[in-house]
């Protein structure tokens, strides 16, 4: 299947500084990537949903001012996590679906990636 | 997308088939049922998905019944590297505000025992 990379694969940041997180289709165009948010023991969150060249659609409850959400070409999607505390530490995981040949096949995921604030 | 039901944890053995069960009763007449796997800190990885016929993949068989209101993941032969929580997932495949976005549950977490 696809391949979507996520980086980095962990971080820890200091509270009240900002981390940003990259998710890559690696070998296809990603019309639309998703970003999710999963907390120990608990399910995936969906946090919001991009398109290439547009703004990103956030879940209700979901900071938009917090987490900054770019995707500015086919292949990239950034999050970044502005002014992050504690509570923010968490996995995040992108997912990519693509277009032309990819078009009507599942959703290809990252790796995830695990941000602790302290 | 239709809410799905599964149990919270299974077990099996070894090189047994694992067969995990999934009821989606409100699904409609455009919503596929997806399965997708996740490993202790990775991301999901898809494994299967259809529509109302029967399917098998490299990975595994999924059974859907014919009034597709449930469904069954069938691993043929289980190994221990197989234990993950299993997310049945229902959605449109195509098309519409929502493709790709995936609602997931709680999943059934499967354990793989010698």
């Amino acid at each position: 299947g696809a391949v979507v990379s996520q980086h980095p694969s962990w971080v820890i940041c200091k509270s009240g500084t900002s981390v940003k997180i990259e998710c890559r289709s690696l070998d296809f165009q990603a019309t639309t990537m998703f970003w999710y948010r999963q907390f120990p023991k608990q399910s995936l969150m969906l946090m919001a949903t991009s398109n290439e060249g547009s703004k990103a659609t956030y879940e209700q409850g979901v900071e938009k001012d917090k987490f900054l959400i770019n995707h500015a070409s086919l292949t990239l999607s950034t999050l970044t996590v502005t002014s992050a505390h504690p509570e923010d530490s968490s996995f995040y995981i992108c997912s990519a679906i693509g277009g032309g040949l990819l078009m009507n096949t599942e959703a290809f995921f990252g790796q995830g990636t695990r941000l602790t604030v302290v | 997308d239709a809410k799905t039901t599964q149990p919270p944890s299974m077990d099996c053995a070894e090189g047994r088939a694992a067969n995990l069960p999934c009821n989606h009763s409100t699904i409609s007449g455009n919503e596929y049922v997806y399965w997708y796997r996740q490993i202790h800190s990775q991301g999901p990885q898809y494994i299967i998905h259809g529509l109302k016929n029967n399917e098998t993949n490299e990975m595994a068989s999924l059974i859907i019944t014919e009034d597709r209101k449930s469904s069954t993941l069938i691993l043929p032969h289980a190994t221990l590297r197989d234990t993950a929580v299993y997310y049945c997932i229902v959605r449109v495949a195509a098309g519409g505000t929502s493709y790709g976005k995936l609602t997931f549950g709680q999943g059934t977490i499967l354990t793989v025992h010698p």
